[in-house]
């Protein structure tokens, strides 16, 4: 199947710095991609629209001036963490689709944050 | 707001068949019922999707009942690779630019013992 690939897949950071995490298709295009976040041992959360040449569109409580999403090309969206706390440690997942088929919407390996 | 209900947690043993249920009661007529399962610290992995009929593919088999309202998920012969929490999704269409926009449960830990 198609692959998305994540980048990096760990990262740790001081606290108030930027952090900024890489999502890749790597053999296909995607015009849209898909940001995620999970805590540990909960479930994934949704949080945001990636869109190629357009502003992202982010769900309703997660703050688009604290993660920024940029979606320049066709094959990468990145998500950076601005000014990270320690409470925005998580796993950061990303997906992408190949196509318009459910079998056709990949998910990432992830990315998974830590800020001291 | 995930729309489903499912167990927390099961225990299948090795080469059985793992059955996990999902209840999904106030479930539309033009809302799919879809399986992912992630495996510790990795991303989701797509697994089957239905509608009415029950479905089958090289991973898994999918019954929903005649209602509904509930569905499960089959793994026909259970592997230790097959540990993962399972997450049953309910939503609308099967197509179009929002399909990526999923609303994941709790999920069911699915664990697979030797």
């Amino acid at each position: 199947g198609a692959v998305v690939s994540q980048h990096p897949s760990r990262v740790i950071c001081k606290s108030g710095t930027s952090v900024k995490i890489e999502c890749r298709s790597l053999d296909f295009q995607a015009t849209t991609m898909f940001w995620y976040r999970q805590f540990p041992k909960q479930s994934l959360m949704l949080m945001a629209t990636s869109n190629e040449g357009s502003k992202a569109t982010y769900e309703q409580g997660v703050e688009k001036d604290k993660f920024l999403i940029n979606h320049a090309s066709l094959t990468l969206s990145t998500l950076t963490v601005t000014s990270a706390h320690p409470e925005d440690s998580s796993f950061y997942i990303c997906s992408a689709r190949s196509g318009p088929e459910i079998g056709e919407l990949f998910f990432g390996e992830g990315s998974r944050l830590t800020v001291l | 707001d995930a729309k489903t209900t499912q167990p927390p947690s099961m225990d299948c043993a090795e080469g059985r068949a793992a059955n996990l249920p999902c209840n999904h009661s106030t479930i539309s007529g033009n809302e799919y019922v879809y399986w992912y399962r992630q495996i510790h610290s990795q991303g989701p992995q797509y697994i089957i999707h239905g509608l009415k009929n029950n479905e089958t593919n090289e991973m898994a088999s999918l019954i929903i009942t005649e209602d509904r309202k509930s569905s499960t998920l089959i793994l026909p012969h259970a592997t230790l690779r097959d540990t993962a929490v399972y997450y049953c999704i309910v939503r609308v269409a099967n197509r179009g630019s929002t399909l990526g926009r999923l609303y994941f449960g709790r999920g069911t830990q699915l664990t697979v013992w030797p």
